[in-house]
C-alpha cells in the first residue's frame, strides 16, 4: 500500500463547476498536511495547509480526518487556471519528512 | 517571504560527467534542506535529507556516493550527480522551510533542475 494515495485522474470539469479531490495516508504518526499544486514541468506550490478544523481559502476548502486518515481539497467555481496537478502531501517525524502522493490532474474547459 | 532559488534550471550532460545542483534559500536560514527526484507522471521522491554542518541522510535505495550532497552554510545546499547515466535524467527538485513562519506553513520549492544525459 502506498503512503499517500489519490485519485491520478485527469478530472476534467467544465468552468464553474465543483470538484473534490480525496487522498488517504497510511501512516497514522503524520502530524503535517498540506495540498500542493504542480504545473506541468514545474515545482511544486504550495496551495494550503489541512487542519483538523478544516480550512478554506477562497474558493478551496480542505479538509482533514485524522480517524479515517484522509484529506479532501474542494474547489469551487473553477477556473480555467485551475487546470493543474494536485498533490496531497503528508509530514511525518521530527524533521518533518514529506511523502507525497501521485497527485490528481485537474483539467478545467470552456 | 521564504524563496528557494535553484540553479540550474536545465542542464544536458554526457554521460561519464559529474553534474552540480545549488539550491540557496534567499531570505532564511535552512538547518536542512530536501532534494527530490520525480521521473516523467511519477511523484516526487526523496532522495536525501541535506543537514548543515554533518552528513546528509540519503533514503533506502539512493547510492550516497553517487549522489553527493554538501550542505556548508545556512543557505546553500548541493547535490552532484557524479558519473551520470540517461537512467539519472530526471527533474531534481530541493526544498525548504522557513522555521520562523511555523511548522504548518510548508515547504518552499526550488524551481527544478531538468537534467538529461546523453
Amino acid at each position: 500500500r502506498k503512503e499517500v494515495e489519490q485519485d491520478p485522474g485527469p478530472f476534467n470539469v467544465p468552468e464553474g463547476a465543483t470538484v473534490a479531490f480525496n487522498c488517504t495516508y497510511s501512516n497514522s504518526a503524520s502530524q503535517s498536511f498540506f495540498w500542493y499544486r504542480q504545473d506541468c514541468r514545474k515545482e511544486p506550490k504550495l496551495l494550503m495547509s489541512v487542519y483538523s478544523s478544516g480550512n478554506e481559502d477562497g474558493r478551496f476548502t480542505a479538509q482533514l480526518n485524522r480517524a479515517s486518515q484522509y484529506i479532501s481539497l474542494l474547489i469551487r467555481d473553477s477556473k480555467l487556471s485551475d487546470s493543474a496537478t494536485y498533490l496531497c502531501v503528508v509530514g511525518t517525524g521530527t524533521a518533518s519528512k514529506l511523502t507525497f502522493g501521485t497527485g490528481t490532474r485537474l483539467q478545467v474547459t470552456l | 517571504g521564504a524563496v528557494v532559488s535553484q540553479h540550474p534550471s536545465r542542464v544536458i550532460c554526457k554521460s561519464g560527467t559529474s553534474v552540480k545542483i545549488e539550491c540557496r534559500s534567499l531570505d532564511f536560514q535552512a538547518t536542512t534542506m530536501f532534494w527530490y527526484r520525480q521521473f516523467p507522471k511519477q511523484s516526487l521522491m526523496l532522495m536525501a535529507t541535506s543537514n548543515e554542518g554533518s552528513k546528509a541522510t540519503y533514503e533506502q535505495g539512493v547510492e550516497k556516493d553517487k549522489f553527493l550532497i554538501n550542505h556548508a552554510s545556512l543557505t546553500l545546499s548541493t547535490l552532484t550527480v557524479t558519473s551520470a547515466h540517461p537512467e539519472d535524467s530526471s527533474f531534481y527538485i530541493c526544498s525548504a522551510r522557513d522555521l520562523d513562519r511555523g511548522t504548518n506553513y510548508g515547504y518552499t520549492f526550488g524551481s527544478g533542475t531538468r537534467l538529461t544525459v546523453v
